[in-house]
């Protein structure tokens, strides 16, 4: 079976200063990993996906993360907040069947 | 709009009574996948179909729920006798089996059940 855990229900950041949101997964096999945002009233939004090709993986608006397999990590950044980065975010694992495994979620608040 | 759409954005219903839910998926893909999200947590996987197919169904869904995807295009989902612990938002995603295999959301539908 496969899980991820996302470990902070919640991050708030300055704007303009660093994110790191952070996320450790559990994987009989090399696993397939995504970052998805879900803004208030919207729906989910794909950020960024490792698939077993470079492990740092860059996404939309500036994210990016790095697959780290030694420490079974998958952890989000962005360098610079902005105020349209509140939002909460999803650490996610996908099984061989295709099935998605979200993590509990973070929510990122942005402080101005 | 060509992404996924999903019919009504909102329902309240009495305990008891039957929700239908309607997801339109992207025109070409042919996996629709539902999930639920209840407050604070993170949506889990409900049942997937491929073409008209229904592949798998989770331990999540009771006996009170159905799902169809007639011709292999739209799909509902169906809720008899709904209860208070229904109440969450309910998510359907499509994706192309063949193509970098990325779900792609809509926007829920929420569920209070009075």
């Amino acid at each position: 079976a496969q899980s991820v855990t996302q470990l902070d229900s919640h991050v708030s950041v300055s704007e303009g200063t660093p994110v790191l949101l952070r996320c450790n997964y559990s994987s009989s096999y090399s696993p397939s990993l995504f970052w998805y945002v879900q803004h208030p009233n919207k729906g989910l939004q794909l950020l960024l996906k490792y698939t077993s090709a470079a492990t740092l993986v860059k996404g939309i608006n500036g994210f990016e993360a790095e697959f780290k397999k030694s420490e079974t990590s998958f952890h989000l950044t962005k360098p610079s907040a902005h105020m349209s980065d509140a939002a909460e975010y999803f650490c996610v694992v996908r099984s061989l069947d295709e099935k998605l495994t979200f993590g509990t979620g973070t929510r990122l608040t942005i402080i101005p | 709009d060509t992404g996924v759409s999903q019919d009504p954005r909102h329902k309240i219903t009495k305990r008891g009574q039957n929700v239908t839910f309607r997801c339109d998926p992207i025109s070409e893909h042919n996996r629709l996948y539902w999930y639920r999200q209840t407050l604070g947590q993170g949506p889990e996987f409900l049942t997937y179909f491929q073409n008209e197919a229904q592949l798998e169904k989770s331990r999540l869904l009771s006996d009170r729920f159905s799902a169809e995807r007639p011709k292999g295009s739209f799909s509902t989902l169906e809720i008899q006798r709904t209860e208070q612990g229904d109440s969450a938002m309910y998510l359907c995603a499509s994706s192309f089996t063949y193509v970098a295999n990325e779900q792609f959301f809509g926007p829920g539908t929420r569920l209070t059940v009075l």
